[in-house]
């Protein structure tokens, strides 16, 4: 069975203080790993899709970055608007749904 | 307007109710999506469906059913709603080849009491 665990739960962060969340999974055979920022009261916010290990994505203050087991999502010098829950999912070579994890709520204070 | 819509945005009603919540897309996108998120639980899927005559449960489909009325159009039913139905449900969609790219609705707030 499909697992991703993200860590932390909740992250508070003073503004410009850079930091890396975690996404651990189990798929049978990865198509793809997804990260989604979800504002309060909003649907979640597609970031970026990783492919096979070693692959790299990058927008603004934001890097993903993807081994065999896990991801990270590395936020570089965050501002109070970068606040969010960050959600990762992964999808099967099935092409099946996606399975997403918990997430993690990021508070970036000024 | 949005590219997803979902009405109603908020619901309150009684248990034992039949509620009805509904999508609409203008993406074009084949694949539609109905996930409910509960507070500690994450996203989880409930129903998802490839087009129009392909329907698929999700890991939490029982007490819900679902209507593909047209490409754009997905709703989902709660035939008799109970209380541990609470929660705020979204509707995605997605396209090919980028399945996993998921375009969300704004969610729907739904409480049974």
């Amino acid at each position: 069975e499909d697992q991703v665990t993200q860590s932390p739960e909740a992250l508070r962060l003073q503004e410009g203080e850079s930091s890396s969340l975690n996404c651990s999974y189990t798929v049978s055979g990865l198509r793809g790993l997804f990260w989604y920022r979800q504002d309060p009261g909003k649907g979640p916010e597609f970031l970026f899709t990783l492919y096979s290990a070693g692959e790299e994505k990058e927008k603004e203050r934001l890097k993903a970055t993807l081994t065999k087991k896990e991801s990270f999502l590395h936020i570089t010098a965050p501002k109070p608007e970068d606040s969010a829950t960050y959600l990762c999912a992964v999808q099967a070579n099935s092409g099946y749904a996606l399975n997403f994890g918990k997430g993690t709520s990021l508070l970036v204070t000024p | 307007d949005a590219d997803v819509t979902q009405t109603p945005r908020n619901r309150i009603t009684k248990t034992g109710k039949r509620i009805m919540l509904e999508c609409s897309q203008t993406k074009g996108h084949d694949r539609m999506y109905w996930y409910r998120q509960d507070p500690g639980l994450g996203l989880r899927l409930i129903y998802y469906s490839f087009d129009v005559k392909d329907i698929n449960k999700g890991e939490i489909s029982d007490g819900y059913s679902v209507s593909r009325q047209a490409q754009a159009k997905f709703s989902l039913s709660l035939e008799s709603a109970i209380p541990n139905q609470t929660a705020l449900y979204f509707c995605a969609t997605s396209g090919t080849p980028n399945t996993g790219e998921l375009f969300f609705g704004e969610g729907s707030r739904l409480t049974v009491l």
